[in-house]
């Protein structure tokens, strides 16, 4: 079993609409837990960090943590076309486990 | 601050060749990590340092890749000798205590 599963998409979704990205873990020791956005051909850039179980926003996109369920989600409200992208998340105890990536297109 | 900064950021070169990969991390960050990217495997840790120190290799895939951290400012990753199969884009990241990992712009490796 991964470490981290996410699930690969694409995604695409109409300018406006509410995204729900996610990803699940297996190791409960896990603390910190990341996403991250990545433009192509572009480097990953840190988009969210949070610590533990919980909410946390900023603007527009909102990470959720349930570590009972050991399940990380990205929200992005009034999604833009600028937000195509591949969101990746990351967790870590010891190391940094990375998602393989979600695809989102945003329509205009 | 500049960010990581690596180079080249495009790397073109023959089966056999010897390559160097550059990285100078964020200043202050004392953890730097290596990772590796294609669209088959996705992302791929493949060292860490801590202070300079290597902490774990064992994502480097053979004993043909090395790296280097001979000061808090500067990395290297060498591939020698370079295969067709080393082709992708290469990431260095740095690393705050607040676990907040930064990436660098990338380099991308064509070995032909």
């Amino acid at each position: 079993q991964k470490e981290v599963e996410q699930d690969p998409g694409p995604l695409s979704v109409p300018e406006g609409a509410i995204v729900s990205l996610n990803c699940t873990y297996s190791n409960s020791a896990f603390q910190y837990f990341m996403w991250y956005r990545q433009y192509s051909r572009k480097g990953p850039e840190l988009l969210m960090y949070t610590y533990s179980s919980g909410n946390k926003e900023d603007g527009r996109f909102t990470a959720q943590v349930d570590k009972s369920s050991k399940y990380i989600s990205l929200f992005i409200r009034d999604s833009q076309p600028s937000d195509s992208a591949t969101y990746l998340c990351a967790m870590t105890g010891n190391q940094f486990y990375f998602g393989t990536g979600t695809s989102l297109t945003v329509i205009p | 601050d500049a960010g990581v900064i690596q180079s080249p950021r495009h790397e073109v070169t023959e089966m056999g060749q010897e390559v160097t990969l550059r990285c100078k991390p964020i200043s202050g960050h004392d953890y730097l990590f290596w990772y590796r990217q294609t669209m088959m495997r996705g992302l791929e840790l493949l060292i860490y340092f801590n202070n300079n120190v290597p902490i774990d290799d064992s994502g480097m895939p053979e004993d043909r890749f090395s790296a280097k951290m001979p000061n808090a400012s500067f990395s290297t990753l060498k591939i020698q000798p370079s295969e067709p199969r080393d082709s992708a884009v290469y990431f260095c990241a740095s690393r705050n205590r607040d676990y907040e990992q930064y990436f660098g712009p990338g380099t991308r490796l064509t070995v032909t």
